[in-house]
């Protein structure tokens, strides 16, 4: 099974402030990755697919770049409604898909 | 527009079964694959079983094997996810989630306590 080490598990930042989050695999999955926004009581969202391609709708603020084992989630500039959990889903080696632990991204 | 609607959830006691359904609108449901994902309370996503187009090939979390079954019925664009022998750390918000887990449901709440 391909392991997804996310990492931070949660972080403190301000409005305005850019933010990076990473998702390292544990074998390479070429680009097969998602991104995905939860906030509380909410199904997720994808924000990013096949890495770095952005999702109809999501503002450009929000970035995915990667491929092999390492990818990262930036957001440029966090806003009031960025505040929730990330997660990252590899669907390259399946079955199981498997998601990163998340990143919460709180308010400093 | 894409809807993925879940519903069957409720408390049940531990050994206990359930059947989640997904209703699905908005795009050719027979022509895509979907999954179910959990979520533990305060805990992070768990996928846990994959269902092709056609229903040929079914695919289970090593978590749930033997105990659940997914299966679908086309011609009502229905997901189902049969939850029997059901434990305490089966408790979770159950979603629905299409083929490429671009869409997703609201989600259904499933609790296992005595």
């Amino acid at each position: 099974d391909i392991q997804m080490t996310q990492s931070p598990s949660s972080l403190s930042a301000s409005v305005g402030d850019r933010v990076t989050i990473t998702c390292r695999a544990s074998q390479g999955i070429r680009n097969d990755l998602g991104w995905y926004q939860q906030k509380p009581g909410k199904a997720p969202k994808r924000l990013i697919y096949a890495a770095s391609s952005l999702q109809s709708g999501v503002p450009s603020r929000f970035s995915g770049s990667g491929s092999g084992t390492e990818f990262t989630l930036t957001i440029s500039s966090l806003q009031p409604e960025d505040f929730a959990t990330y997660y990252c889903l590899q669907h390259n080696s399946y079955p199981p898909w498997t998601f990163g632990q998340g990143t919460k991204v709180e308010i400093k | 527009q894409v809807q993925l609607v879940e519903s069957g959830g409720g408390v049940v006691q531990p050994g206990g079964s359930l059947r989640l359904s997904c209703a699905a609108s908005g795009f050719t449901f027979s022509s895509y694959g979907m999954h179910w994902v959990r979520q533990a309370p305060g805990k992070g996503l768990e996928w846990v079983a994959f269902i092709r187009y056609d229903g040929s090939n079914k695919y289970y979390a090593d978590s749930v094997k033997g105990r659940f079954t997914i299966s679908r019925d086309n011609s009502k664009n229905t997901l189902y996810l049969q939850m029997n022998s059901l434990r305490a750390e089966d408790t979770a918000v159950y979603y629905c989630a299409k083929e490429d887990f671009d869409y997703w449901g609201q989600g259904t709440l499933v609790t296992v306590s005595s």
